[in-house]
């Protein structure tokens, strides 16, 4: 089945800062990667993805990379906010056989004010 | 703004004892999932259902979980016995269909712990 590994698992910036987590996995049938926020106390929360066939997306402060060859897809945050303090996902989504979700072991992402 | 309600949102149980969780997906959403989610891992897949159908229940300790939808709406997953190795999150996810096309939406969770 599909292996996700996700780094780095703890990450501090500075307000204003960028972030980068990063995440590879081992099956290359997975054609769609989303990444999800969860906050305390609460269940993660979709905030951008990407499909096979797209090499990044960029939705404001948040983008996303993609190397299909690689096998490994990146999350970008820039000029991040206390409010982007958060532990992060990434998973992949494999069309063929197991038709769900694997999630990596998360980030969890601290600004610093 | 439509959300995934569960409850409760937190349990505590002695180990051999039955627990149940409840989960209510967005309205019209016929995809419901439950995950576990151990603490410092992400969610792990237990079951998927399609209306009142199981799609995927094969990471599902069957010996000790169930779960059901039996109308196709909301969902109940039990453990019975519990064990101390079941302390986790519980989450439910819905979305209006299957496959990666249908962004899942997740409910706050239900904590378990087991002692």
């Amino acid at each position: 089945g599909e292996n996700v590994e996700q780094h780095p698992s703890t990450l501090s910036v500075q307000e204003g800062d960028s972030a980068v987590i990063k995440c590879t996995y081992s099956d290359s049938a997975s054609n769609y990667f989303p990444w999800y926020k969860q906050e305390l106390g609460k269940g993660p929360q979709l905030i951008i993805d990407i499909r096979s066939n797209v090499g990044e997306k960029k939705d404001q402060r948040i983008a996303v990379t993609l190397n299909k060859t690689a096998k490994h897809f990146s999350l970008h945050i820039t000029e991040t906010q206390p409010e982007d303090s958060a532990v992060y996902f990434c998973a992949a989504y494999s069309g063929a056989g197991s038709y769900q979700l694997t999630f990596g072991k998360g980030t969890k992402l601290s600004v610093i004010p | 703004e439509a959300e995934v309600a569960q409850s409760p949102r937190y349990k505590i149980t002695e180990k051999s004892q039955a627990v149940a969780f409840w989960c209510d997906p967005i309205s019209g959403h016929a995809t419901l999932y439950w995950y576990r989610q151990i603490l410092g891992q992400g969610p792990e897949l237990l079951v998927q259902f399609q209306d009142e159908s199981v799609v995927d229940d094969s990471q599902l300790p069957k010996d000790r979980f169930s779960a059901e939808r039996l109308k196709g709406v909301d969902s109940t997953l039990k453990i019975q016995p519990a064990e101390l190795g079941d302390s986790a999150m519980y989450l439910c996810a819905s979305s209006p269909g299957a496959g990666f096309y249908n962004e899942q939406f997740f409910g706050p969770g239900t904590r378990l712990t087991v002692l």
